[in-house]
């Protein structure tokens, strides 16, 4: 079955400490992303990716990291987590470019962090 | 920096209202992508506009793509309890750019 997951679905954290949310495609995509949606503000993109090695900042990338050393695995990594970063956060893949193909979501990670 | 902006943030409806949600861009759009996403779901793709004019139907569902290129409708003809959901736009400036959601219409259907 074609999809984009997600691990963990839920995390509850401290503050400073490091975590990874990993999420892996299986439809050969080129194009993968990372969201955050907050209330009021709907989804805003993090970072995004166009292919292997290559990637750029979406519009809030402060205090994330990303890399995209294989095709399907789009890791999104919280160096020293924050409060202001408690949020629910989707990986989001498609074929070629966002504008040409549909984007698939993951099925989202609610983090919180304490 | 660009700016995509949905009204209304949320509208209640009877079952079988029809309903409408607008998006409107600062600057000219490129292409217009829609998602719909359930409670507790995640966002689903339903259509993508590129063309200036454009109109496109699926169903209950009728997409415009202004003129100008600068706003865009979605609209539901007699919604039904399965239409819940929040109605996201969304915009990037070219295919491997970086995308902008709009806020989002959260749609209640009340039976």
């Amino acid at each position: 079955e074609a999809q984009v997951t997600q691990n963990p679905r839920y995390l509850i954290t401290v503050t400073g400490k490091k975590l990874t949310v990993t999420c892996s495609q299986n439809m050969n995509h080129e194009y993968m992303s990372w969201y955050r949606q907050d209330p009021g503000l709907g989804l805003r993109q993090i970072y995004y990716s166009m292919n292997v090695e290559v990637t750029d900042k979406g519009d809030v990338p402060e205090g994330y990291k990303v890399s995209r050393k294989e095709k399907r695995n789009f890791p999104l990594i919280l160096e020293s987590p924050s409060p202001n970063q408690t949020s629910l956060y989707f990986c989001a893949s498609s074929l070629l470019g966002v504008g040409t193909d549909t984007q698939y979501f993951g099925p989202g990670t609610r983090l919180t962090v304490l | 920096g660009q700016q995509v902006m949905q009204i209304p943030q949320y509208q209640h409806v009877q079952e079988g209202e029809d309903f409408t949600t607008y998006c409107n861009s600062s600057t000219t759009l490129s292409n217009i992508q829609w998602y719909k996403q359930r409670p507790g779901g995640h966002p689903v793709f339903l259509i993508q506009l590129v063309k200036s004019g454009e109109v496109k139907k699926q169903k209950r569902l009728t997409f415009q793509f202004g003129e100008a290129k600068k706003n865009s409708s979605l609209h539901i003809t007699a919604t039904q309890t399965t239409d819940v959901g929040t109605y996201f736009c969304a915009n990037m400036k070219t295919s491997y750019d970086k995308v902008i959601f709009g806020p989002g219409t959260s749609l209640s259907v009340i039976p």
